[in-house]
């Protein structure tokens, strides 16, 4: 299993800003993944982050907005850059190892006025 | 088009009785599949999955899950409901989600 460690928990932030969550494993990951969640509703695939190379984003999400950074196997980043309320969404941060189940934190609430 | 789908938004379900939250997907080959669950304003928390092997396995709660490779299905399924049991519930399949089955559980 895998323990990981979202922050912040919750922001309000003012539209145009940019705010960088962190996630951070308990133990080496290969891969990383950051979704976006609307409350109460599926969770959407942003980008796939692997230590070592570019993140891989989905259709619908580039880098200039979702600035992805994996510096080591324990540790990513996920900017959201330029907020507009449409961004008002849940976070979360998720770790597979090989085909196994996948771990999730907390997620990050973000409203955007 | 590969996909997993969940065909109900929401399942009402009296305390003590039995509960099935259904899914289905189109995924070539032979896909992992898993139940994860999520509990309001908590994160996702894995429940069962299926790898290879018998067709009915057994995960977290008293959950079980049946998959049938002919009806390309992965039914969740728990014998008795317990209002505990309510939450938002997700079906995946090889990195695809489902929409979600919000599970109501009343006593």
């Amino acid at each position: 299993s895998a323990v990981i460690s979202q922050k912040p928990s919750r922001d309000i932030c003012q539209r145009g800003t940019s705010l960088t969550i962190q996630c951070q494993v308990d133990s080496q990951v290969t891969m990383m993944f950051w979704y976006r969640q609307q409350p109460g509703q599926s969770l959407t695939l942003i980008a796939t982050a692997n230590q070592g190379s570019e993140a891989t984003y989905e259709s619908g999400f580039v880098i200039d907005k979702f600035p992805i950074s994996r510096p080591n196997l324990t540790f990513s980043t996920l900017t959201v850059s330029n907020m507009s309320p449409e961004d008002s969404s849940i976070y979360l941060c998720s770790v597979r190892t090989g085909v196994t189940e996948a771990f999730f934190g907390q997620g990050t609430r973000l409203t955007v006025v | 088009a590969q996909s997993v789908a969940q065909p109900e938004d929401q399942v009402n379900v009296a305390e003590g009785n039995p509960l099935t939250v259904k899914c289905t997907y189109s995924v070539s080959g032979n896909p992992y599949l898993f139940w994860y669950v999520q509990y309001p304003n908590r994160g996702l928390q894995f429940l069962l999955k299926y790898i290879t092997g018998d067709n009915l396995v057994k995960g977290s709660y008293g959950f079980e899950a049946e998959f049938n490779k002919s009806q390309t299905s992965f039914h969740l399924k728990k014998p008795s409901a317990l209002v505990s049991d309510s939450a938002l519930y997700f079906c995946a399949v090889e990195g695809r989600w489902g929409a979600g089955t919000k599970l109501i559980i009343k006593p």
